[in-house]
């Protein structure tokens, strides 16, 4: 139990596009979902947390109108990054979780930028 | 006082041997504290977590140890395979704010054949 998929798990694209990558828990309700970035050899970094039907909070020095998140179900969140720039290539991690159990992470999305 | 101090960074381990992984906090609203395992190119993967009111807890060949007077807990590997090699995160966080996670640096654990 308790899966949360990523997709898409790879996606390269040119500078000044817009990219969406999905959350989805599988066989759990979220109440909450969290966005993660996490650079090469580096602990994972949280971006933004989001609760199902509210605003997500975004964590001191995230971008809020780069990285837009939307939760808009209990079993979906969404994170685009707007006008993507080569810095913002990164590995990008949701992770999920209802009120009983701990997180579960997705695989990842290996985001790059060229 | 949110930061979790995770040691060593890396770890080369013979295989059958014991890999010992370390973790301290200063935020005494901390209430739980997991460990997760990451391969290359993967999401963490919840391995096994502990609450304060215990000071041990075993699943397997793993086991946390927690000091609470300390703030110190530690993840044991016993018997520790080629197969356990990853990198490992210490995280804690607190029952408030959505239980947002701190994570350690990691360590990268090696066990060799």
């Amino acid at each position: 139990g308790a899966v949360v998929s990523q997709h898409p798990s790879r996606v390269i694209c040119k500078s000044g596009t817009s990219v969406k990558i999905e959350c989805r828990s599988l066989d759990f309700q979220a109440t909450t979902m969290f966005w993660y970035r996490q650079f090469p050899k580096k602990s994972l970094m949280l971006m933004a947390t989001s609760n199902e039907g509210s605003k997500a909070t975004y964590e001191q020095g995230v971008e809020k109108d780069k990285f837009l998140i939307n939760h808009a179900s209990l079993t979906l969140s969404t994170l685009t990054v707007t006008s993507a720039h080569p810095e913002d290539s990164s590995f990008y991690i949701c992770s999920a979780r209802d009120d009983s159990q701990p997180q579960h992470f997705g695989d990842g999305t290996r985001l790059s930028i060229l | 006082q949110q930061q979790v101090k995770q040691s060593p960074q890396s770890l080369i381990v013979q295989k059958g041997g014991i890999s010992i992984i370390n973790c301290a906090y200063e935020n005494t609203a901390f209430d739980y504290f997991p460990w997760y395992q990451q391969f290359p190119g993967k999401g963490p993967a919840l391995l096994i977590a502990i609450r304060p009111d215990v000071s041990e807890k075993k699943e397997g060949r793993f086991t946390i140890s927690f000091n609470k007077s300390a703030k110190q807990f530690s993840l044991h590997i016993m018997d520790s395979q080629p197969g356990d090699s990853a990198t490992y995160f210490c995280a804690a966080s607190a029952e408030i704010g959505f239980q947002k996670l701190v994570f350690g640096t990691g360590t990268r654990l090696l066990v060799s054949p």
